[in-house]
């Protein structure tokens, strides 16, 4: 059930960009996903709800195909405050609603940005 | 700084002990989490409450005792942990339960059980 992420991690150099993968087995609902700092709590950045749509602010943007049962998210042109551990958060689904808030979380992808 | 504070930031505690933790949200949601965040593990939920009635109970071992006395505090209450409990506790509130809302997260409490 829990979703699976790719890659577990990646080291990158500032404006070059990433892909992280989150997958399921079953039906999602909604893909959440947040960034965590060493030390910190997780911060949000966006949910995609079923319906294929994708989303995005500044240079993060993600994908969510749920057909596939996956989300994608991009980072383009990362910069070094990117650098933390990426989670995606599901929501399992089937064809109405689901409205539980129990999220379950991959077990996370650590991106390095170096300058 | 999410508006989700926790206390203690750390906390070390012997198997026989009771201590309990806490969290309280300045956002005005009517929906608290706990979760544990273990080394090389993924985010587990262990309770969610909804305008102060437990909605999730995740198989969470009866030695951990959730209280949400209003929608703005949640304790966790903790009596006879084991070494493996050590982990951070996280807690989490959102405006409401359903799919769209984001979740704000506290800064965690460090729990170590010796």
């Amino acid at each position: 059930q829990q979703p699976v992420q790719s890659p577990q991690a990646v080291i990158l150099r500032e404006g070059e960009d990433a892909v992280i993968n989150c997958s399921s087995s079953k039906a999602l609902y909604s893909v959440h996903w947040y960034r965590q700092k060493h030390g910190e709590a997780p911060v949000f950045l966006m949910i995609l709800l079923k319906g294929g749509e994708q989303k995005g602010h500044d240079k993060i943007s993600a994908s969510f195909n749920e057909k596939k049962q996956q989300s994608s998210l991009y980072l383009t042109a990362s910069q070094l405050s990117y650098s933390g551990t990426y989670f995606c958060g599901t929501e399992m689904g089937f064809h109405g609603s689901s409205n539980t808030g129990k999220l379950i979380f991959g077990q996370g992808t650590t991106l390095q940005v170096k300058p | 700084e999410t508006g989700v504070t926790q206390t203690p930031r750390h906390l070390v505690m012997g198997m026989t002990n009771k201590k309990s933790l806490k969290c309280e949200q300045h956002l005005g949601h009517n929906a608290m989490y706990w979760y544990k965040q273990s080394a090389k593990k993924p985010l587990e939920l262990m309770f969610v409450y909804s305008l102060e009635e437990r909605v999730e109970n995740n198989s969470v071992p009866s030695r951990f005792s959730p209280e949400c006395p209003n929608s703005s505090h949640l304790f966790l209450h903790l009596h006879t942990l084991q070494p493996e409990d050590s982990a951070l506790y996280l807690c989490a509130s959102s405006q409401g339960t359903v799919s769209y809302n984001e979740q704000f997260f506290g800064p965690g409490t460090r729990l170590t059980v010796l």
